[in-house]
């Protein structure tokens, strides 16, 4: 079945670091990826997504590229802010109407000043 | 435009009671989708509905069960509570066209503890 897989965590880094957070996938036929962001206490924001091969989604400065021929969409941004400190979740839907959202298990992300 | 509503968003409850967790999706939103949140098995799908009717459902018991108004707006009903019930639940809403690149939005969750 389909699956997605993160890098574990916590990851800690100082501010103004690069951040790289790797995501690898499982699915049949062409899913869309997801990035997603989880802040204490909130619910989940959509931050990034991409819908085919090679497409490059980006927000708030991160981006990530769906790689077909790796199944990966790591997310990476060039200098991270400590308001950036929160639970990362890439997810993919496949491309068959009304299937869910399938999410890795997520990334902490710490950033410290 | 007002986002995801999820009420409460706090409840404590007893084993073996019964629970009903409600959500408002956005405006002009078909679909609602339910997920269970736990450190341990992180993001889990219990059951998605459009246009009142159930159209996916995830691995769970039949304790656990929805519905959907002609409003869009939906119920999760979990009956004979279990401690390993207590979670974040989530609620997500979209246009849904049915297409894979459907944006999700998701409302705050309603924190369940079981006791």
């Amino acid at each position: 079945g389909n699956s997605v897989t993160q890098m574990e965590g916590p990851v800690t880094l100082s501010e103004e670091a690069f951040l790289t957070i790797n995501c690898t996938y499982t699915a049949t036929g062409y899913p869309s990826l997801f990035w997603y962001v989880q802040y204490p206490g909130e619910g989940l924001q959509l931050l990034l997504k991409a819908t085919k091969a090679d497409d490059k989604g980006s927000n708030k400065g991160f981006e990530a590229t769906y790689r077909k021929e790796t199944t990966s969409f790591h997310l990476e941004k060039g200098s991270v802010q400590v308001s950036d400190s929160a639970v990362y979740f890439c997810a993919l839907r496949a491309n068959q109407a009304g299937t869910a959202l399938i999410f890795g298990k997520g990334t902490t992300l710490s950033v410290s000043s | 435009k007002a986002g995801v509503t999820q009420t409460p968003r706090y409840l404590i409850k007893t084993r073996g009671q019964q629970v009903t967790l409600s959500c408002s999706p956005i405006s002009g939103h078909r679909s609602v989708s339910w997920y269970q949140q736990t450190p341990g098995q992180g993001l889990q799908f219990l059951f998605e509905y459009f246009s009142e009717t159930q159209r996916n459902k995830g691995n769970f018991p039949g304790r656990f069960s929805g519905r959907q108004f002609s409003n869009s707006r939906s119920e999760m009903n979990v009956s004979t509570l279990e401690l390993g019930d207590s979670a974040l639940y989530l609620c997500a809403s979209s246009l849904s066209t049915g297409a894979a690149n459907t944006e999700a939005f998701f409302g705050q969750g309603t924190r369940l503890t079981v006791v």
